[in-house]
């Protein structure tokens, strides 16, 4: 299957302060990436839909004002957490896909993010 | 939108027997049925998919089965082994909205030695 790398894995922040997470497609140009969060024991949520060169699509409660996406290129998408506080502790999973939307998506190895 | 329900949320098995996860599925749009593994800390791997024009799939010792009536799917997985132990997620894809996944709450599979 094809690669999807994401960076960093692990990350501490104070509160207040900001996080950038990258997520990159390493062997195909991914025209739609996905970004999620996950709580420990809980489900995969869908945050937003990015495409590339166009605004990204947030799901209903998500705030796209803390949550900030850019897909700038056809392989690089990067989530920015905004005056990250405790609450927002969770890990965070990147899928990107490739053409079509009936083709597979392929996850990054996800980001735990701890705000202290 | 799209609303996923799977069950059990925990299973628990002796090696060598068979293991059922079931989901249903809301949006009789929806076309295209994963499975997930996830174990603690990783990326969720896919480990078997289905789309609507098939009934069931099967790939060594995991199967899927597909009703588009009930809209429901099942996973199954036979002659379990520890390494089988895991998170196990499923999902539906719509045919709109990008193609989004929508997943199912999980289930957490623990095969016993």
């Amino acid at each position: 299957g094809a690669v999807v790398s994401q960076h960093p894995s692990r990350v501490i922040c104070k509160s207040g302060t900001s996080v950038k997470i990258e997520c990159r497609s390493l062997d195909f140009q991914a025209t739609t990436m996905f970004w999620y969060r996950q709580f420990p024991k809980q489900s995969l949520m869908l945050m937003a839909t990015s495409n590339e060169g166009s605004k990204a699509t947030y799901e209903q409660g998500v705030e796209k004002d803390k949550f900030l996406i850019n897909h700038a290129s056809l392989t690089l998408s990067t989530l920015t957490v905004t005056s990250a506080h405790p609450e927002d502790s969770s890990f965070y999973i990147c899928s990107a896909r490739q053409g079509q939307v009936n083709t597979e998506a392929f996850f990054g190895q996800g980001t735990r993010l701890t705000v202290v | 939108g799209e609303n996923v329900e799977q069950h059990p949320s925990t299973l628990s098995v002796q090696e060598g027997d068979s293991a059922v996860i079931k989901c249903t599925y809301s949006d009789s749009a929806s076309n295209y049925f994963p499975w997930y593994k996830q174990e603690l800390g990783k990326r969720p791997q896919l480990i078997i998919d289905i789309r609507s024009n098939v009934g069931e799939k099967k790939d060594q010792r995991i199967a899927v089965t597909l009703n588009k009536t009930a809209k429901h799917f099942s996973l199954h997985i036979t002659e379990t082994q520890p390494e089988d132990s895991a998170v196990y997620f499923c999902a539906a894809r719509g045919g709109t909205s990008y193609g989004k996944l929508t997943f199912g709450q999980g289930t957490i599979l623990t095969v016993h030695p």
